[in-house]
C-alpha cells in the first residue's frame, strides 16, 4: 500500500525549541508540500518542493525552512518555534502535472509549543 | 479576497436526502480541480477530480463552471458515513502544482 508517512502523530515542544517535522514518501512523486491547518483558516501552504534540493515559499513560510536531500523526504523545520505554530501540519506529495491524481497526504503531525 | 471560497456549514441533512456544496475560485488561470473528503481528526482525501463536461462516481457528481469560477459537488441518497467536511481544492500548474483548499463544508447526515 503506498503512503506518505510522518515521523510523529503527536508533539509538545516549548517555545525557542528548533523542531523537525519529517515525511517520507514511497510512490517516488516529484513534488512535495507542507500545509498547516487551523480552524476557520483551512489548509495553507507553507512551502512545497518539486524537486531533489529545489524548494519553494507557499503562502506563510514565515517562521519555517524546508530541506529536501532525497527524493523521498522532506522536513520541514522551526527554527524557533512559537506558540503561534501550534497547529495541525500536514505532509503531501503528487506527481507533477496533477491531472487526475491530486496529492496524496500524510497522517498530520498535531504540534503543541508551550 | 480568498482564493477559493465555500460556505463553511453546517449543513445537516436526513439520510437519503440529495445535498449539495458550491465553491468559488478566484484565479482565472487555474487549471485542475478536485473534492477532498476529510474525516475528523484524519487528513484530506481526495473523493474525486471534477472537469469541465461534470463528472459522476456514484452518487457523487461534480462540476465545473470556469466563466463563473464556480464548482459544485452534489450528493445523492445521503448515508451517514458521508458525514465529513469536504474541501474544495483548485490547482495552478503554473504555480508548482501546489493546490489551494477551500476552507471547507461540514456536512452531518442524520437519521
Amino acid at each position: 500500500d503506498v503512503k506518505v508517512t510522518q515521523s510523529s502523530r503527536y508533539l509538545v515542544k516549548r517555545t525557542g525549541e528548533k523542531v523537525f517535522l519529517e515525511c517520507v514518501q514511497d510512490m517516488d512523486h516529484e513534488n512535495m508540500f507542507w500545509y498547516r491547518q487551523d480552524p476557520g483558516l483551512g489548509l495553507r501552504l507553507i512551502y512545497f518542493s518539486y524537486d531533489v534540493k529545489m524548494k519553494e515559499k507557499g503562502d506563510i513560510p514565515e517562521g519555517y525552512s524546508v530541506s529536501r536531500e532525497k527524493k523521498e523526504r522532506f522536513s520541514l523545520i522551526l527554527e524557533s518555534a512559537s506558540t503561534n505554530q501550534t497547529s495541525m501540519y500536514l505532509c503531501a506529495s503528487s506527481l507533477p502535472g496533477q491531472g487526475a491524481s491530486g496529492a496524496r497526504f500524510g497522517p498530520g503531525t498535531r504540534l503543541t509549543v508551550l | 479576497r480568498k482564493e477559493v471560497e465555500q460556505d463553511p456549514g453546517p449543513f445537516n441533512v436526513p439520510e437519503g436526502a440529495t445535498v449539495a456544496f458550491n465553491c468559488t475560485y478566484s484565479n482565472s488561470a487555474s487549471q485542475s480541480f478536485f473534492w477532498y473528503r476529510q474525516d475528523c481528526r484524519k487528513e484530506p482525501k481526495l473523493l474525486m477530480s471534477v472537469y469541465s463536461s461534470g463528472n459522476e462516481d456514484g452518487r457523487f457528481t461534480a462540476q465545473l463552471n470556469r466563466a463563473s469560477q464556480y464548482i459544485s459537488l452534489l450528493i445523492r441518497d445521503s448515508k451517514l458515513s458521508d458525514s465529513a467536511t469536504y474541501l474544495c481544492v483548485v490547482a495552478f500548474t503554473g504555480g508548482g502544482n501546489k493546490l489551494t483548499f477551500g476552507t471547507g463544508t461540514q456536512l452531518k447526515v442524520e437519521l
